[in-house]
């Protein structure tokens, strides 16, 4: 299984609810990764982890909580958001952290 | 901190012409990866380059890593409407992976 998997591909919610995105990978990769991308900008790095250890967060806000329960499963979890955290949601893995980056399709997040 | 500069932005190509696009790094760089972003899906990984002076080739595509490797290319010959999408490389340095803005192209046939 080459694939990344991510659920949901859309979702609007608004300031006040609590959601979740996942991504699950069946690529044995020890590497996760969380992207945030705006249109026509460059994936902008959010989360990183490493053998399910968080190894690096980018100063991300708090109202954006990662969670990896297994070496296949990374969650993200939202609350609070502002309208301008819609975006698109990337999920990557990699072999291990360094290596070439496999992108999942990614969730549309509104934000009303 | 480090940064990856790419160029240009937008590259408008007659069908069967060639192009280049660039990325220049403000730091020495581990490895150089490239991707590409069809309208509306997913960076999809190209290619990485991890020697100085490496030259890789993938059909159509060409891609190079400088001899200082803080620069890098990617170069399409005779390109078609299936290279339409966005180029985005992206260089290593600590750990860090850097994208450049990526080089938008668009084709007439």
């Amino acid at each position: 299984d080459t694939e990344v998997t991510q659920t949901p591909k859309h979702l609007v919610m608004g300031m006040t609810n609590k959601k979740s995105l996942k991504c699950e990978q069946h690529m044995g990769h020890r590497a996760m990764y969380w992207y945030k991308q705006k249109a026509k900008k460059p994936p902008e790095l959010m989360f990183v982890y490493s053998y399910e250890k968080l190894s690096i967060n980018e100063s991300v806000p708090s109202r954006f909580s990662p969670e990896c329960p297994n070496s296949s499963l990374l969650n993200l979890h939202l609350h609070a958001l502002q309208p301008e955290d819609s975006a698109l949601y990337l999920c990557a893995t990699s072999p291990l952290h360094g290596e070439e980056q496999y992108f999942g399709p990614g969730t549309r997040l509104t934000v009303t | 901190g480090q940064q990856v500069m790419q160029i240009p932005q937008y590259q408008h190509v007659q069908e069967g012409e060639d192009f280049t696009t660039y990325c220049n790094s403000s730091t020495t760089l581990s490895n150089i990866q490239w991707y590409k972003q069809r309208p509306g899906g997913h960076p999809v990984f190209l290619i990485q380059l991890v020697k100085s002076g490496e030259v890789k080739k993938q059909k159509r595509l060409t891609f190079q890593f400088g001899e200082a490797k803080k620069n890098s290319s990617l170069h399409i010959t005779a390109t078609q409407t299936t290279d339409v999408g966005t180029y985005f490389c992206a260089g290593r340095a600590d750990y860090k992976l850097s994208f450049g803005a990526g080089t938008t192209v668009t084709v007439r046939a």
